[in-house]
C-alpha cells in the first residue's frame, strides 16, 4: 500500500461545478496534511493545509479531514477553467514533521 | 511566505557532466529541502540541506551523486554529478516557513541529459 494515494484522473467537471479530490494515507499517526496545486510546467503551490478533523474553508476551497478513516479531501466550489491543474496531496512522514510524502496527484480538467 | 529563486531555470547537459543548481531565499530559514520530479511523476525528497552540517539524504540518494551545500540560512546548492539520461527531471528546492510546518517551493530547474 502506498503511503499517500490519489486517483490520477483526469477528473473532468463543467465550469461552475464542485470538484472533489480525494487522498488517503496509510500512517494513522499523521498529524498534518497539505494540498498543492501544480500547473503544467510550474512548481507546486501550497493552497491548503489542515491539521484537525473536520472542514477548513478558504475562499472557494474546502479541505476536509477524517483521521479515523485516514482520508483528506479538497473541494473546489464554482470550478473555473483556471483551476485546471494537477492537485497533489502531501503528508509528512510520521516522526518527521517536514519530510513530505506526496501522492501521485489528481489531474483536474474544468470544461468551459 | 518566503520568496525562493532557483538558477538555472533549465539546462541541457551531456551525460557524464555535472550541474550545480542554486537556491536562494529572501529570508533566513532553518529548513531547506531538495526534491526531484521525474517526468509525469510526483515529487520525491532527495535530501534535507542542513546549515553548518552535512545534508541528510533519503533512501536511494547518496552524497556522491547529489552533493549539497548549505553555507548560510538563505542559500543552498544541489549538484547532480556524472549525469545520465535517467537524471532528466525537474529539481525543486523548498523551504519550511511559518509556524505550522508549511513548505513552499522554488520555481524549479528543468534538467535534460542527453
Amino acid at each position: 500500500q502506498k503511503e499517500v494515494e490519489q486517483n490520477s484522473g483526469p477528473l473532468s467537471v463543467p465550469e461552475g461545478a464542485i470538484a472533489s479530490l480525494n487522498c488517503t494515507y496509510s500512517d494513522r499517526g499523521s498529524q498534518s496534511f497539505f494540498w498543492y496545486r501544480q500547473y503544467s510546467g510550474k512548481s507546486p503551490e501550497l493552497i491548503m493545509s489542515i491539521y484537525s478533523n473536520g472542514d477548513k474553508e478558504d475562499g472557494r476551497f474546502t479541505a476536509q479531514l477524517n483521521k479515523a478513516s485516514q482520508y483528506v479531501s479538497l473541494l473546489i466550489r464554482d470550478s473555473q477553467p483556471s483551476d485546471s491543474a494537477t492537485y497533489l496531496c502531501a503528508v509528512p512522514r510520521v516522526g518527521s514533521s517536514y519530510k513530505l510524502i506526496f501522492g501521485s496527484g489528481t489531474r483536474l480538467l474544468v470544461r468551459p | 511566505s518566503a520568496v525562493i529563486s532557483q538558477k538555472p531555470s533549465r539546462d541541457i547537459c551531456q551525460r557524464g557532466t555535472s550541474l550545480t543548481i542554486q537556491c536562494q531565499v529572501d529570508s533566513q530559514v532553518t529548513m531547506m529541502f531538495w526534491y526531484r520530479q521525474q517526468p509525469g511523476q510526483s515529487l520525491t525528497l532527495i535530501a534535507t540541506a542542513n546549515q553548518g552540517s552535512e545534508a541528510t539524504y533519503e533512501s536511494g540518494f547518496v552524497i556522491d551523486k547529489f552533493p549539497i551545500s548549505r553555507p548560510n540560512l538563505t542559500f543552498s546548492t544541489l549538484t547532480v554529478s556524472n549525469m545520465s539520461p535517467e537524471d532528466s527531471s525537474i529539481y525543486l528546492c523548498s523551504v519550511e516557513d511559518g509556524p505550522v510546518d508549511e513548505q513552499f517551493f522554488g520555481p524549479g530547474t528543468r534538467l535534460t541529459v542527453l
